[in-house]
C-alpha cells in the first residue's frame, strides 16, 4: 500500500515557466491538502481539495496559482510564470475523512527551485 | 500573524534524558493538536495528537500535554534516542465550515547525543 505520492522530487524552473506538482494521495483517501514550506518556516496551508471540487483555497495566492483534483488521475498544482519567490518545498497530504484527528498522511514533497 | 509558535529553534539533549519541546498558541478556535516529525528531504510524519478537551495523551515514548488556560502544549520524549533526531512542528487544527487546515509552529530541531 504506497503512501502519498509526490513527483518531481526536484524541479527546477526559469522565471516565468509554469511548474506542474502532481499528488497521488493514498488509496481509498479523497481528500487532498496542498501545503508550501519556505525556507526556516513552517508549513503553511495553501488549498484542500475532494475529487472534482475545491473546498478552500484560501491560503493560495491570488494569481498565478491553482489546484485540481480530477475524477481520475493525481491532483495537480499549478504554478503559472513562476518568480523566484515559489522556491519552496510542496507538500501534499491524504486522508480518508475530512474529520481525521489522528493526521494526515504526507508525501515527501517537491522541491522548486526558481532560477 | 503567528498564531502557533515554537520559540525554541533548537533543543540538545543526552540520550536516555527527558526531550521536552513546548509551543504555544493564540487561537482559541483549535479544536486539535498534532506534533509531526520530520527529517530532511522528506515530508512530515505524523506522531501523536490531543483533543482541545483532553490534557494528556501519551503513546509509548511520547506523550503530548496541553493547558489550555495557558494555550500551551509540550512534547515529553522519554527516553530520548538518536533516532529521535529531527525537526518537530507542533501543528493546529481549525476547522470551519465546510474545510479544516492545520496551522503550523516553523519547528524545533531536536539533536540527541549519544
Amino acid at each position: 500500500n504506497a503512501g502519498v505520492m509526490q513527483n518531481p522530487r526536484h524541479l527546477v524552473r526559469r522565471r516565468g515557466q509554469e511548474a506542474r506538482l502532481r499528488c497521488s494521495p493514498m488509496k481509498g483517501h479523497s481528500h487532498v491538502y496542498w501545503y508550501r514550506q519556505l525556507p526556516e518556516e513552517g508549513l503553511k496551508f495553501m488549498v484542500y481539495l475532494q475529487k472534482e471540487n475545491i473546498i478552500d483555497e484560501s491560503g493560495m495566492p491570488k494569481e498565478r496559482f491553482s489546484a485540481e483534483f480530477p475524477k481520475e488521475g493525481p491532483s495537480i498544482l499549478r504554478i503559472q510564470q513562476v518568480v523566484r519567490g515559489d522556491s519552496a518545498a510542496y507538500f501534499c497530504a491524504s486522508s480518508p475523512l475530512r474529520d481525521r484527528a489522528n493526521g494526515y498522511t504526507f508525501g515527501s514533497g517537491t522541491r522548486l527551485t526558481v532560477v | 500573524d503567528q498564531q502557533v509558535k515554537q520559540n525554541s529553534p533548537s533543543l540538545s539533549v543526552q540520550e536516555g534524558r527527558i526531550s521536552i519541546l513546548n509551543c504555544d498558541y493564540t487561537n482559541s478556535m483549535f479544536d486539535y493538536f498534532l506534533w509531526y516529525k520530520k527529517y530532511p528531504a522528506e515530508g512530515p510524519t505524523f506522531l501523536i495528537s490531543i483533543s482541545s478537551i483532553k490534557d494528556k495523551n501519551e503513546d509509548g515514548r511520547f506523550t503530548v500535554f496541553l493547558n489550555k488556560s495557558a494555550k500551551h502544549l509540550s512534547l515529553h520524549i522519554v527516553p530520548s534516542q538518536p533516532g529521535d533526531s529531527a525537526v518537530y512542528f507542533c501543528a493546529a487544527r481549525r476547522t470551519q465550515g465546510g474545510s479544516e487546515k492545520l496551522v503550523f509552529g516553523k519547528g524545533t530541531k531536536l539533536t540527541v547525543n549519544p
